[in-house]
């Protein structure tokens, strides 16, 4: 199974400042995923990020405010713009892990985020 | 439009106490279903995939099913320590739907 690390864990931040979460991946992965999950609330995806292509995103989800990197195979960033308290979410990076009988979504440990 | 339910919502059960977890949707184009825990603050845990009716995966206590409309997640004689939200999620080639978890407390 692939093995996801996610910084930072956890932070607090200000109002109006921006935040860069990275992610890295033990092996190298086709697809990658950012999702949020707000309070209380199950997991919405952001986007999807493929190497040496633009991030997709879901609607209601704009580049200006979680603008995305994927540099290589094993690494993605994603950046919270211009935080406010509604920002304020577990983000969570996930890859397509492609075994020999289908394929698994697996998860990082999430980055959580509190915007005060 | 696609929908997933998952039921119930907060289930607290006695340690060896057995139960069943339920996860009923409507995808187009599904292609099989994932099942997820997740620890307060952290990340899904990956637990289980499923692609077809009358499919079976056990792992320890755990033992998911799946048939064409609903999958469950029975627990057979629960620890503390499966204490945790229990996520469901049906996909298709575009997309996960994650439904909104039932959240599991096992008392000793």
């Amino acid at each position: 199974s692939a093995v996801i690390s996610q910084k930072p864990s956890r932070d607090i931040c200000q109002r109006g400042t921006s935040l860069t979460i990275q992610c890295q991946v033990d092996s190298q992965v086709t697809m990658m995923f950012w999702y949020r999950q707000q309070p209380g609330q199950s997991l919405t995806l952001i986007a999807t990020a493929n190497q040496g292509s633009e991030a997709t995103y879901e609607s209601g989800f704009v580049i200006d405010k979680f603008p995305i990197s994927r540099p290589n195979l094993t690494f993605s960033t994603l950046t919270v713009s211009n935080m406010s308290p509604e920002d304020s979410s577990i983000y969570l990076c996930s890859v397509e892990d492609l075994l020999g009988t289908g394929n698994t979504i697996y998860f990082g440990e999430g980055s959580w985020l509190t915007v005060v | 439009e696609d929908q997933v339910t998952q039921s119930p919502e907060a289930l607290r059960l006695q340690e060896g106490e057995s139960s069943s977890l339920n996860c009923s949707y409507t995808v187009s184009g599904l292609r099989g279903l994932f099942w997820y825990r997740q620890d307060p603050g952290k990340g899904p845990e990956f637990l289980f995939t499923l692609y077809s009716a009358g499919e079976e995966k056990e792992k320890e206590r755990l033992k998911a099913t799946l048939t064409k409309k609903e999958s469950f997640l029975h627990i057979t004689a629960p620890k503390p320590e499966d204490s945790a939200t229990y996520l469901c999620a049906p996909f298709t080639p575009d997309k996960l739907i994650f439904g909104t978890g039932t959240r599991l407390q096992v008392f000793p």
